[in-house]
């Protein structure tokens, strides 16, 4: 079966901190991976994406993710958090096993203290 | 450019009510999908397009959910005699083509309460 788990549903960080968001996948091929955020009243917004090669991945707004196949994990990073990053993020999942569609995770809150 | 429109924004039912709802794809994208988001969860997959044909309606959750896209344009989600497990946002997408190569740009959603 093809999921995602995200574990932690709530994260506070101080503005300026740095963050990490864990993400989890089961897939039965090789998986693309997406990491998307969620602002209020907002689509959903990609962030980044990885589907081969560099494992280390680069996305927009300083965000970054690194595949680790021995784990399993697509972990979200950012050195340096600012409050405007306060949103939902979302870990997704698609491959040659389920069509186009992708699997998304539960989301993660984050909020951010000044 | 604009982005993907969805209609209406917020939309209210009474049990037992038919409900219609419009997605607006970007222009000149081939693939258009729908995701169901109940309260505190991820989106879910309902169901995918390319142009007009429904390639894949495996996540549509009973035969109450229908879907269709005219003219490889305009898509609307159908769900006939709401329940109150239908409340949820529902998502809309569109792709400029097929296969996770291409991204897919998300509407804002509308949310759906059944009473």
């Amino acid at each position: 079966a093809q999921s995602v788990t995200q574990p932690d549903i709530h994260i506070t960080v101080s503005e300026g901190a740095s963050l990490e968001l864990r993400c989890n996948y089961s897939y039965g091929a090789t998986p693309y991976l997406f990491w998307y955020v969620q602002s209020p009243g907002q689509g959903l917004q990609l962030l980044l994406k990885y589907f081969s090669g560099d494992t280390l991945v680069q996305g927009i707004k300083g965000f970054e993710a690194e595949f680790k196949r021995s784990q399993s994990s697509f972990n979200l990073r950012k050195p340096s958090v600012h409050w405007s990053d306060a949103a939902e993020y979302f870990c997704a999942v698609g491959g040659s096993l389920g069509g186009n569609k992708l699997v998304f995770g539960a989301g993660t809150i984050l909020r951010v203290k000044s | 450019g604009a982005g993907v429109s969805q209609s209406p924004r917020y939309k209210v039912a009474k049990r037992g009510q038919d409900v219609a709802l419009r997605c607006d794809p970007i222009s000149g994208h081939v693939s258009l999908f729908w995701y169901q988001q109940a309260l505190g969860q991820g989106p879910e997959f309902l169901t995918y397009f390319q142009n007009e044909a429904q390639l894949d309606k495996s996540g549509l959750p009973s035969d109450r959910f229908s879907a269709e896209r005219t003219g490889g344009s305009v898509s609307t989600l159908k769900i006939q005699r709401t329940q109150q497990e239908d409340s949820a946002v529902y998502l809309c997408a569109s792709s400029p083509g097929g296969g996770f190569v291409y991204e897919q740009f998300f509407g804002p959603g509308t949310r759906l309460t059944v009473l």
